[in-house]
C-alpha cells in the first residue's frame, strides 16, 4: 500500500524555469492538499482540492498552479521558479470526513 | 483568518523531566492534530483530538483539547532522548466554519532532550 507518493524527491531549478511536482494517492481519497515547509514557519497550505474537478487557494498560492487530474492525482506547477520558492513541499490526502490526513514523503526543491 | 500559535518554539530539556507544549488557536474548531517530525522526514501523526475535553495518551506523550479556551497541550512525562524531534499542532479548517479545508499549522516546537 503506497499511500501518498510524490515525485521528484529532490530537484534543483534555475530561476525562471518551470516544473511540476506530481502527487498520487491510492486510498480513493476525496481531498488532496499541497503544503510548503520553510524553516521556522511550520507548514503552510498552498492549494487544496476537496474533490475531483475542484481546486481552491490556501494561505500562500501566489506563484503556483494546481491540477486535479483525476481522483488519484493532484499536481503542483511552478511556471517561473523564484528563489523564494526554495522549500520542502508536502502533498497530503484524506477521505470524506476522515480524521486522518496522510502525508507524502516530501519534495526538496532548490531554486538558484 | 485562523491562526495557530505554539510555545515554546525551542525547548532543551534533560532526560527524566516533564514538560508541556502549548498550542493556542484563534477561531473555533473541534478538531486538532499533533504531529512529530524528525529531521529530513515527513510528518508522523501522533494524536487527533475530536472534541472538547478530549485526552489521548501514547507512551510518555499525552495530548488534551479545551475548545472553549482554544487551547491544546502536549505533555511529555519523564522525557527520553528518543523523543527529540519537532512537534507541530495543527487545527482543521474544515471544522472551523467558513467552508475552507486543510490544516493550519503552528510553527513547531523544536525539542532537544539531553542525557
Amino acid at each position: 500500500n503506497a499511500g501518498v507518493t510524490q515525485t521528484p524527491k529532490f530537484q534543483v531549478l534555475k530561476t525562471g524555469q518551470s516544473m511540476t511536482l506530481q502527487c498520487a494517492q491510492d486510498m480513493n481519497h476525496n481531498s488532496m492538499y499541497w503544503y510548503r515547509q520553510d524553516p521556522g514557519m511550520g507548514l503552510r497550505l498552498i492549494y487544496y482540492s476537496a474533490s475531483e474537478g475542484t481546486t481552491d487557494k490556501g494561505e500562500v498560492p501566489n506563484g503556483y498552479n494546481v491540477s486535479r487530474l483525476n481522483k488519484r492525482e493532484f499536481s503542483l506547477r511552478l511556471e517561473s521558479a523564484a528563489p523564494s520558492q526554495t522549500s520542502v513541499y508536502f502533498c497530503a490526502s484524506r477521505g470524506r470526513g476522515g480524521n486522518t490526513i496522510y502525508f507524502g514523503e516530501g519534495s526538496w526543491l532548490t531554486v538558484v | 483568518e485562523l491562526k495557530v500559535e505554539q510555545n515554546p518554539l525551542f525547548l532543551s530539556m534533560q532526560e527524566g523531566k516533564n514538560y508541556t507544549i502549548y498550542c493556542n488557536y484563534s477561531t473555533t474548531s473541534d478538531r486538532l492534530y499533533w504531529y512529530r517530525q524528525d529531521p529530513g522526514k515527513s510528518l508522523e501523526s501522533l494524536f487527533v483530538l475530536l472534541s472538547n475535553g478530549a485526552v489521548k495518551q501514547e507512551g510518555r506523550l499525552m495530548a488534551s483539547l479545551d475548545t472553549k479556551a482554544r487551547l491544546s497541550t502536549l505533555h511529555i512525562t519523564a522525557a527520553v532522548h528518543d523523543l527529540s524531534a519537532t512537534y507541530f499542532c495543527a487545527v482543521d479548517a474544515m471544522y472551523s466554519g467558513g467552508g475552507a479545508d486543510g490544516l493550519t499549522f503552528g510553527k513547531g516546537t523544536h525539542l532537544i532532550i539531553q542525557p
